[in-house]
């Protein structure tokens, strides 16, 4: 699916666990996100990447951490789960942006339960 | 605050006709623009973009507009086809990278 795997697909989780959720790619793009959807709010930017090691916060960043050591894998955790991540999460991908080529190529989704 | 705005959550359309979905944005920095399709249990999917240097851009079926002073885009499917029943989703930039979502607008094209 566009050189970009999410993993695991689902999980459930109880509160206060720390979650690690994985995105992969094979495309050697620079950037990748970390989104959330939640009905009511759409996409909403938890974290993103513009390179190995250089992160920063998106609009819902509180309560996620985020580690990119390799150009191919960026994790998303939730160091002490909480009822109100309950979510999807999707990672994504771009490269340098172009004109008609800027945008994400979006993962499959993590659906995570926060019990 | 939310920076991009679908006030419609939903529409209907019947099949053959036009679909006409809109996008509010109140940052006058915007200069990218996506609409994004998104299917139950997958990913959002790129269906096509503008920049703030032209108000239309046409791919197929599918013509996306853009008017900068009053920050509203829409998109527009003409022909309307069942298999375009999914939600769809507007998206801003400032700069072509980290992308401010709409709450997404859930079309069914009825047959």
């Amino acid at each position: 699916d566009a050189g970009i795997t999410q993993s695991p697909r689902h999980k459930v989780t109880e509160t206060g666990t720390p979650v690690t959720l994985r995105c992969h790619q094979t495309e050697n793009h620079r950037y990748m996100y970390w989104y959330r959807q939640d009905p009511g709010h759409g996409l909403r930017l938890i974290h993103y990447s513009y390179g190995v090691k250089d992160t920063d916060k998106g609009e819902v960043s509180d309560g996620y951490s985020v580690s990119r050591s390799k150009t191919e894998d960026f994790l998303l955790t939730l160091e002490s789960a909480t009822s109100s991540q309950t979510s999807v999460y999707f990672c994504a991908i771009s490269g340098q942006g172009t004109l008609d080529g800027y945008g994400y190529t979006f993962g499959s989704g993590t659906r995570l339960t926060v019990v | 605050d939310q920076q991009v705005k679908q006030n419609s959550p939903s529409l209907s359309v019947q099949e053959g006709r036009i679909s006409i979905l809109n996008c509010d944005y109140t940052n006058s920095m915007f200069d990218y623009f996506l609409w994004y399709k998104k299917y139950p249990a997958e990913g959002p999917t790129f269906l096509i973009s503008i920049s703030s240097i032209k108000d239309k851009n046409e791919d197929g079926r599918f013509t996306v507009f853009l008017n900068k002073s009053a920050k509203h885009l829409s998109l527009h499917i003409v022909p309307s086809q069942p298999g375009d029943s999914a939600v769809y989703f507007c998206a801003a930039s400032e700069t072509g990278n980290q992308f401010y979502f709409g709450t997404g607008t859930s079309l069914t094209v009825i047959p």
